[in-house]
């Protein structure tokens, strides 16, 4: 079975700094990976996601993640973030044979203060 | 230009009441799925329909049934809502069940609000 963990429940981070939100994920086969963010109240909207090819693959918001099979990671990265960024994450996988279905970690809140 | 559309946002029940929630999509997909949301938990699926006609239990579908009318509604139902079925439920709609080098995961709703008092 497949699953996902990310590592931070909450970041927080300055205006204009850089940040990394992590993702690890369990899987037996090759999967899709996809980072969603959800802003409050909100819905779950896609960032990015990497289905085969270039391991860095970028996304909207000037978001990026890299995709490292060995590690089983999927860590999403942006080198300044804005207030506006202040959301929740979500990581989630899909293997090829799971007919469609996301698994979703546990959430990342990250807030940039001022 | 709607998208996954659910209703209603917002709704509050009293143990042991039941209820349907509505979904229904209008960009032709054939899956479609009921997450709920708790906090530190992230989304955890309830059900899902990988096509018209079929559905499927997903990690926590103790408390739920759900109806695949047609291709476009999906609906969740609570037959006697507990109040551990408080939460925040999204459904969410995808092009393919069988995955594929364009597929860009799901379409979601706006959510519904839940709270069993």
């Amino acid at each position: 079975a497949q699953s996902v963990t990310q590592l931070d429940s909450q970041v927080p981070v300055f205006e204009e700094a850089p940040v990394e939100l992590r993702c690890n994920y369990s899987s037996s086969v090759s999967v899709y990976l996809f980072w969603y963010v959800q802003y409050p109240n909100q819905g779950l909207q896609l960032l990015l996601k990497y289905l085969s090819g270039s391991t860095l693959v970028k996304g909207i918001n000037g978001f990026e993640a890299e995709f490292n099979k060995s590690q089983t990671s999927f860590h999403l990265r942006k080198p300044s973030v804005h207030i506006s960024d202040t959301a929740e994450y979500f990581c989630a996988v899909s293997d090829y044979n799971q007919g469609g279905k996301l698994i979703f970690g546990q959430g990342t809140e990250l807030s940039v203060k001022p | 230009n709607a998208g996954v559309t659910q209703t209603p946002k917002f709704q509050v029940l009293k143990t042991g009441q039941s209820m349907t929630l509505q979904c229904a999509q209008d960009m032709n997909h054939n899956s479609m799925y009921w997450y709920r949301q708790d906090p530190g938990m992230g989304l955890r699926l309830i059900y899902y329909s990988a096509s018209e006609g079929t559905t499927d239990k997903g990690e926590v579908p103790n408390g739920y049934n759900v109806s695949r009318l047609n291709k476009r509604e999906f609906s969740l139902r609570l037959e006697s809502a507990a109040p551990s079925q408080t939460s925040v439920y999204f459904c969410a709609s995808s092009p393919r069940g069988d995955r594929g080098r364009n597929w860009y995961g799901y379409t979601f709703g706006s959510g519904t609000r839940l709270t069993v008092v």
